[in-house]
């Protein structure tokens, strides 16, 4: 089965600084979404995107927090100033444009903020 | 989107069937009922949707009573990789539809033992 692919894995930096996760959606996919899991929480909606704009977004996608689709298969989130409450498991997803029940979810990157 | 309520852990023998049960009774009569699951630390995983019919794919099978009001997924052979958090998640849209968000619960921790 098709994957979609998050790199790196693990990502640790220093409180303040700026960090970009990536991520590679399935190729005939055309919505993408983060999501966030804070170590023992619940998966967390971050954002959703479509025709290269954002569809929906939740509360903590604040300002710090962007995306963006700089080619035709990667899919980034950057993290402006990155805070100690973000130290979390972000994961990647995406669909086919007809099966919106079924999101495919990347296996995460680790973000440790010291 | 309706609440859901699931029970936080189930045990189960492996090769017996794991049933877990989900109740939605606040669910409208367009809103379908989803499962997914998050093996440990992975990403989260699409496993069978339904709007008010029985459904049953390679992965297991989705009872929803006749008043939709609760819902029951079926591992009907479980083995040990099936061990993860199990979420059961009611949704205003349809498979075809361009809906977004999918909202996490606390969902069933199944451990499947020898």
């Amino acid at each position: 089965e098709p994957e979609v692919t998050q790199t790196p894995s693990h990502q640790v930096t220093q409180m303040g600084q700026e960090v970009i996760l990536r991520c590679v959606p399935i190729s005939n996919h055309l919505y993408f979404y983060w999501y966030r899991q804070i170590l023992g929480q619940k998966v967390e909606f971050l954002v959703s995107f479509y025709n290269n704009e954002i569809s929906e977004k939740s509360e903590i996608f604040d300002d710090q927090f962007s995306v963006e689709r700089p080619d035709g298969s990667n899919f980034t989130l950057k993290i402006r100033s990155t805070k100690l409450e973000d130290s979390a498991m972000y994961f990647c997803a995406s669909r086919q444009r007809d099966r919106a029940e079924k999101l495919f979810f990347g296996s995460g990157t680790q973000l440790s903020v010291l | 989107d309706a609440k859901t309520t699931q029970p936080p852990s189930m045990d189960c023998a492996e090769g017996r069937a794991a049933n877990l049960p989900c109740n939605h009774s606040t669910i409208s009569g367009n809103e379908y009922v989803y499962w997914y699951r998050q093996i440990h630390s992975q990403g989260p995983q699409y496993i069978i949707h339904g709007l008010k019919n029985n459904e049953t794919n390679e992965m297991a099978s989705l009872i929803i009573t006749e008043d939709r009001k609760s819902s029951t997924l079926i591992l009907p052979h479980a083995t040990l990789r099936d061990t993860a958090v199990y979420y059961c998640i009611v949704r205003v849209e349809g498979p075809t539809g361009g809906g977004n968000k999918l909202t996490f619960g606390t969902g069933t921790q199944l451990k499947v033992e020898l």
